[in-house]
C-alpha cells in the first residue's frame, strides 16, 4: 500500500542550526502539508503546498520555515535557525486530488525534532 | 476555543465496552474527519462525514454531525485494547483557510 515517508525519523540540533525534514508523499498525489506536534499536544498546521507554491500558511509559519519541492518526489521542510520551541514531532501529509476541499489526508510518521 | 475541541481529553473503558468521543467546532465547515494517533506514530484516517449527512458508520465506528450545534461525536463500539490510541477531530471550514484544523484529542485506553 502506498504511504508517505519521511526522514530523519529523529534529529537533534543544536540551537540556531538550520534543519531541513524530508518526506516522500504518495507519488499521485497533489497537495501537501507539513503539521506539527509539540508533544502530547494538538497538531498544528503549518503549510500546504500545491502546484509548486505554498496555497496557506498558519502563524507559525513565519521567515523561519521555508518549504521546497525540489524533484518530483521530496517535499522538504527547511527551518533555518532552530529555537528551543521548534522542538516537535513533524508530520509530512499528502492528499490526491478531490473536489470540494481537503478530503482524506495520508500522514507520514513523523520526524521528531530535539533542539537543545 | 479553539476549532476541533475533543472532549473528554481522556477516557479510560474496559474491553468490550464502548467508547463516545465529542468534538465542538466553531465555524461552518465542507465535511468534519475523525484520525487515529498511537503513541509516537503519525495519524490515521479513519472517517469523513460531509456536512450535509447527519451520521456514518463504518464497522465498528458510528460518527455523528450536528451542525446546528457545530458538535459531532464518534462512537466506537465493542472496544478492543488495540483501540487505545489518541481521536482527533479535523475540521474543513467552507471559509478562510482550507486546511484540516484538528482538535487536542482524546486519549483513549482500553483495558484488556
Amino acid at each position: 500500500e502506498p504511504e508517505v515517508t519521511q526522514t530523519p525519523s529523529h534529529q537533534v540540533t543544536q540551537m540556531g542550526q538550520e534543519v531541513i525534514l524530508r518526506c516522500v508523499p504518495i507519488s499521485n498525489h497533489l497537495y501537501f502539508y507539513w503539521y506539527r506536534q509539540i508533544l502530547g499536544q494538538k497538531v498544528e498546521f503549518l503549510v500546504s503546498f500545491y502546484n509548486n507554491e505554498i496555497s496557506e500558511k498558519s502563524e507559525i509559519f513565519d521567515d523561519q520555515f521555508s518549504v521546497e519541492r525540489p524533484d518530483g518526489s521530496n517535499f522538504t521542510l527547511k527551518i533555518r535557525s532552530t529555537k528551543l520551541e521548534d522542538s516537535a514531532m513533524y508530520f509530512c501529509a499528502s492528499r490526491s486530488r478531490a473536489s470540494g476541499g481537503p478530503g482524506e489526508l495520508f500522514f507520514g510518521e513523523g520526524s521528531r525534532l530535539t533542539v537543545l | 476555543s479553539q476549532q476541533g475541541e475533543e472532549d473528554p481529553q481522556a477516557l479510560s473503558i474496559q474491553e468490550g465496552e464502548n467508547a463516545t468521543m465529542n468534538c465542538s467546532y466553531k465555524t461552518s465547515i465542507n465535511n468534519l474527519q475523525w484520525y487515529r494517533q498511537n503513541s509516537g506514530r503519525g495519524l490515521v484516517h479513519l472517517i469523513l462525514i460531509r456536512s450535509n449527512e447527519r451520521e456514518k458508520h463504518s464497522g465498528r465506528l458510528r460518527v455523528t454531525l450536528d451542525t446546528s450545534k457545530k458538535s459531532s461525536s464518534l462512537l466506537i463500539t465493542a472496544s478492543r485494547a488495540a483501540d487505545t490510541a489518541s481521536y482527533f477531530c479535523a475540521t474543513d471550514k467552507d471559509t478562510g483557510r482550507r486546511a484540516l484544523t484538528f482538535g487536542s484529542g482524546t486519549r483513549l485506553q482500553v483495558q484488556p
